[in-house]
């Protein structure tokens, strides 16, 4: 069965700092990856997906993710982050993209 | 606006009532998902569409839980006798496979407070 861990429940980062949000998966074939940000009350919106080819990934908003298929890991990382940044951020694991499962999430506060 | 759309946003129902959810997904998506979240907690699946064929269902999606998509378009989810455990916000999401991957498109979500 497929799974997602995303071990830290809380992050607390200050305004213009570097950020980096950690997922681990488990999956018994090629991965489909995802990132979602989701504002209180919200739905979800995509920040970036990993299907095949390149590992590091570029999305929306100034994230990006790697692949790194020897540690089971796509972790989130940003260089500089913004007040507006504050949210909760969800890694999913998709199966050929029909059932995402998703991790617990991570919420993200920004010091100014 | 072009992305998927939900309505009600917001419901609040009474104990052992019946609610129902709509969803329209993006125009030409072919398949159609309806996720459950918990305060605190990450999506949880219940079930998808590919067209108006039902093609998985999550254990989560007891028999008080219907949901239909009749034409292939919008879809209905329905909750009977609702419970309070049932209080939670009601994802919807669409996508169109293509070859190199399947990207899925979350709505805004129903909020499902039942007292």
């Amino acid at each position: 069965a497929q799974s997602v861990t995303q071990p830290d429940i809380h992050i607390t980062v200050s305004e213009g700092a570097s950020l980096e949000l950690r997922c681990n998966y488990s999956y018994g074939a090629t991965p489909y990856l995802f990132w979602y940000v989701q504002s209180p009350g919200q739905g979800l919106q995509l920040l970036l997906k990993y299907f095949s080819g390149d590992t590091l990934v570029q999305g929306i908003k100034g994230f990006e993710a790697e692949f790194k298929r020897s540690q089971s890991s796509f972790n989130l990382r940003k260089p500089s982050v913004h007040w507006s940044d504050a949210a909760e951020y969800f890694c999913a694991v998709g199966s050929a993209g029909n059932m995402l499962t998703f991790g617990g999430g991570t919420r993200l506060m920004v010091k100014p | 606006d072009t992305g998927v759309s939900q309505n009600p946003r917001h419901k609040i129902t009474k104990r052992g009532q019946n609610v129902t959810f709509r969803c329209d997904p993006i125009s030409e998506h072919n398949r159609l998902y309806w996720y459950r979240q918990t305060l605190g907690q990450g999506p949880e699946f219940l079930t998808y569409f590919q067209n108006e064929a039902q093609l998985e269902k999550s254990r989560l999606l007891s028999d008080r839980f219907s949901a239909e998509r009749p034409k292939g378009s919008f879809s209905t989810l329905e909750i009977q006798r609702t419970e309070q455990g049932d209080s939670a916000m009601y994802l919807c999401a669409s996508s169109l496979p293509r070859r190199l991957g399947n990207t899925i498109y979350f709505g805004e979500g129903s909020w499902l407070t039942v007292v």
